[in-house]
């Protein structure tokens, strides 16, 4: 079945600077990944997401690029403020939107 | 527009004993699903309802897990027997299957369940 790594698992950046997180994934027919931000105590809420048939997706600050030969993809957050404090999860799934594996998610901190 | 609602939010109970999870989904979301997320891990499916219908819980532990969605709305999900490795947060999410974002799922707050 599918596995989806992500890295890092923590990150801690100042306020302003970007922030880059990776995920790899193993199942070449996956063709959906979205990117979910989860605050605490709170359900993860979908931020961002791209099909395989695209390589590149950007809304405002945060953008998502997909290599499939490679099998990884990546978040991508701008200017980064201290709301975006949050724990980042990828996922992947064959099909939109239904069975999704998740990556082990990454806890992005944001220092004023 | 509502979100999806959970009940409890908290609970805390003795191994073997059992409890059960509740969950509302967005009116209209033909879709939904139950997920179970262990503390430091990413979310893992463990059923998912099309309507009132089961499409996937291939990864549901059937011997002491069970859910239902009767009437296609709410579902429950119960676990009897509880174990301890069964401590973690159980999120019901719902897609609405129509519409622009027909199968973006949302999902509820959670509910705590920690198992002593």
């Amino acid at each position: 079945g599918e596995n989806v790594e992500q890295h890092p698992s923590t990150l801690s950046v100042q306020e302003g600077d970007s922030a880059v997180i990776k995920c790899t994934y193993s199942d070449s027919a996956s063709n959906y990944f979205p990117w979910y931000k989860q605050e605490l105590g709170k359900g993860p809420q979908l931020i961002i997401d791209i099909r395989s048939n695209v390589g590149e997706k950007k809304d405002q600050r945060i953008a998502v690029t997909l290599n499939k030969t490679a099998k990884h993809f990546s978040l991508h957050i701008t200017e980064t403020q201290p709301e975006d404090s949050a724990v980042y999860f990828c996922a992947a799934s064959r099909i939109y939107g239904q069975n999704f594996v998740f990556g082990p998610g990454t806890r992005l901190s944001v220092l004023p | 527009e509502a979100g999806v609602a959970q009940s409890p939010r908290y609970k805390i109970i003795e191994k073997r004993q059992s409890v059960a999870f509740w969950c509302n989904p967005i009116s209209g979301h033909a879709t939904l699903y139950w997920y179970q997320q262990i503390l430091g891990q990413g979310p893992k499916l463990l059923i998912q309802f099309q309507n009132n219908g089961v499409v996937d819980d291939s990864q549901l532990p059937k011997d002491r897990f069970s859910a239902e969605r009767l009437k296609g709305v709410d579902s429950t999900l119960k676990i009897q027997p509880a174990k301890l490795e069964d401590s973690a947060v159980y999120l019901c999410a719902s897609s609405p299957n129509s519409g622009r974002a027909y199968n973006e799922q949302f999902f509820g707050p959670g509910t705590r369940l920690t198992v002593l």
